[in-house]
């Protein structure tokens, strides 16, 4: 059963630390999205790529978060320094593109910031 | 511009009853259009999609959803609710034809959906 995983599920850090939140795609999978989920701001897209390349990270707030993709079985998202406005749920969703375009979500990474 | 629009936050239904929760949209052209369904402290799972072909759509769970292009609608159905279904349900839209490289999907704010026993 292919799966969305992502690492960690929990993240409790300090205003100013580093974040690095970690994604593995369905393999065969050629696109890859980062999302954030808040109360008040409902599920917000981040950045999203395809074949690792990335195709728009409109959504992300530049100076301080940063996403990639080192290989087609790692998606990183880096927040650098966080800030207590960063608590949400970040979620991870791969997909195969233009003929399949459904996503498929990972379990999310909940991260606290204090 | 490409939206989405679930106008209701929240649906109570007794189960047993049929159960809808609604959606609108608005692309330039054609939609490709998706429920999403999503259960505490859980990610999103794909429920069901339109992309081309007979209106009504059957999807995972007993779902099933109707597109309405007069009314650019795309409301989600289920004749017999449980009380498992009780969780929060998100609309989206792509528009099938996009300029460049931009696929991303266009996400409504979700509604939760409560079936009481």
């Amino acid at each position: 059963d292919a799966r969305v995983t992502q690492t960690p599920r929990h993240k409790v850090t300090e205003m100013g630390q580093e974040v690095t939140m970690r994604c593995q795609p369905i393999l065969g999978h050629n696109t890859v999205f980062w999302y954030r989920q808040t109360m008040m701001q409902g599920l917000e897209l981040l950045a999203y790529f395809r074949n690792r390349a990335p195709l728009d990270d409109s959504g992300m707030p530049k100076d301080r978060f940063s996403a990639e993709m080192p290989d087609a079985t790692l998606a990183t998202l880096k927040i650098q320094p966080s800030e207590p406005r960063d608590s949400a749920v970040y979620f991870c969703a791969s997909g195969l593109g233009e003929f399949t375009p459904e996503q498929y979500f990972g379990p999310g990474t909940r991260l606290t910031v204090t | 511009a490409q939206s989405v629009a679930q106008p209701e936050d929240q649906v109570n239904v007794a189960e047993g009853n049929p159960l809808t929760v609604k959606c609108t949209y608005s692309v330039s052209g054609n939609p490709y259009l998706f429920w999403y369904v999503q259960y505490p402290n859980r990610g999103l799972q794909f429920l069901l999609k339109y992309i081309t072909g007979d209106n009504l759509v059957k999807g995972s769970y007993g779902f099933e959803a109707e597109f309405n292009k007069s009314q650019t609608s795309f409301h989600l159905k289920k004749p017999s609710a449980l009380v498992s279904d009780s969780a929060l349900y998100f609309c989206a839209v792509r528009d099938a034809v996009e300029a460049g490289n931009n696929r991303k999907l266009i996400w409504g704010l979700g509604t939760s959906l409560a079936v009481n026993p």
